[in-house]
C-alpha cells in the first residue's frame, strides 16, 4: 500500500496563479482533508470530506476549493494564489472514527 | 466550538526522565476522540496514542500515555524514560463525533537533553 501520497512535493507560483495540489489514498477511507502548517500555529484544517460527493469547509477555507468525485482522491485547488498561502500543505485520511494517515506535505511558496 | 489548548510552546526534558505535554480542549459534544501526534524535524506526521471519550481507563502505547481528566477537558501527554529520538514537535488533535472533522493544538516543541 502507498499510504497517502502526495505530489507536488515543491511549488513556487507566483501571485494570481493557480493550481491543484493532488492527494490520493488506497486504504478505502471515507474521511480526507486538508490542512496547512504555518510556524508557531500547529496544523489548521482547511477543507474535509467524510466520502465520494461531500465536502464541507474547515477553519481557514478561504481562497481554496476542494472536490471528492471518488473515495481515492482529494486535489485542493488555489484559485489565485497569494503570498499568505505560503505554507505547508499535509492532506490526510482515515475511516470516519480512527487516526489520521499524513501525506508527506507539500511545500508551497508564492511570490 | 472546537478548540484546542496547548500552553508549552516548548520543553526541555532530560533523557531517561518522564514528561508531560499538556492539552486541553473545548466540546460540547459528549462523544469526541482525542489524538496525540508527533512530527519530528523530518517534517512526517506519526500517530502517537488515541482516547475515546467514553473510554474508562486512560490509553497506553509503549512509553506513551495519556492522562484523560475528562471533568477538567484534559488529555496530557505522558512521555516515560524520554529518548534523544523523542525531540519533535508533538500535537493533540479532536474529532467531534457530531461533526467528523479533525482539529489540531499549536503543538509543544520537546528537546530531550543528554
Amino acid at each position: 500500500n502507498a499510504g497517502v501520497t502526495q505530489t507536488p512535493k515543491f511549488q513556487v507560483l507566483k501571485t494570481g496563479q493557480s493550481m491543484t495540489l493532488q492527494c490520493a489514498q488506497d486504504m478505502n477511507h471515507e474521511y480526507m482533508s486538508w490542512y496547512r502548517q504555518d510556524p508557531g500555529m500547529g496544523l489548521r484544517l482547511i477543507h474535509y470530506s467524510v466520502g465520494a460527493g461531500i465536502t464541507d469547509q474547515g477553519e481557514v477555507p478561504n481562497g481554496y476549493n476542494v472536490s471528492r468525485s471518488t473515495t481515492e482522491d482529494f486535489p485542493l485547488r488555489l484559485l489565485s494564489a497569494a503570498p499568505s498561502q505560503t505554507s505547508v500543505y499535509f492532506c490526510a485520511s482515515s475511516s470516519l472514527a480512527g487516526e489520521q494517515f499524513f501525506g508527506p506535505g507539500t511545500r508551497l511558496t508564492v511570490l | 466550538a472546537q478548540k484546542i489548548t496547548q500552553t508549552q510552546p516548548g520543553m526541555f526534558v532530560q533523557e531517561k526522565e518522564a514528561v508531560t505535554l499538556d492539552c486541553t480542549y473545548d466540546t460540547s459534544d459528549q462523544s469526541y476522540g482525542l489524538f496525540w501526534y508527533k512530527q519530528p524535524s523530518s517534517g512526517e506526521m506519526i500517530f502517537l496514542i488515541y482516547q475515546g471519550s467514553y473510554d474508562e481507563q486512560n490509553a497506553t502505547e509503549g512509553r506513551y500515555s495519556l492522562n484523560f481528566q475528562k471533568a477538567r477537558k484534559s488529555a496530557n501527554l505522558v512521555i516515560s524514560a524520554s529518548q534523544l529520538g523523542d525531540s519533535a514537535m508533538y500535537f493533540c488533535a479532536m474529532r467531534e463525533t457530531s461533526y467528523d472533522k479533525v482539529i489540531f493544538g499549536p503543538g509543544t516543541s520537546l528537546s530531550v537533553i543528554p
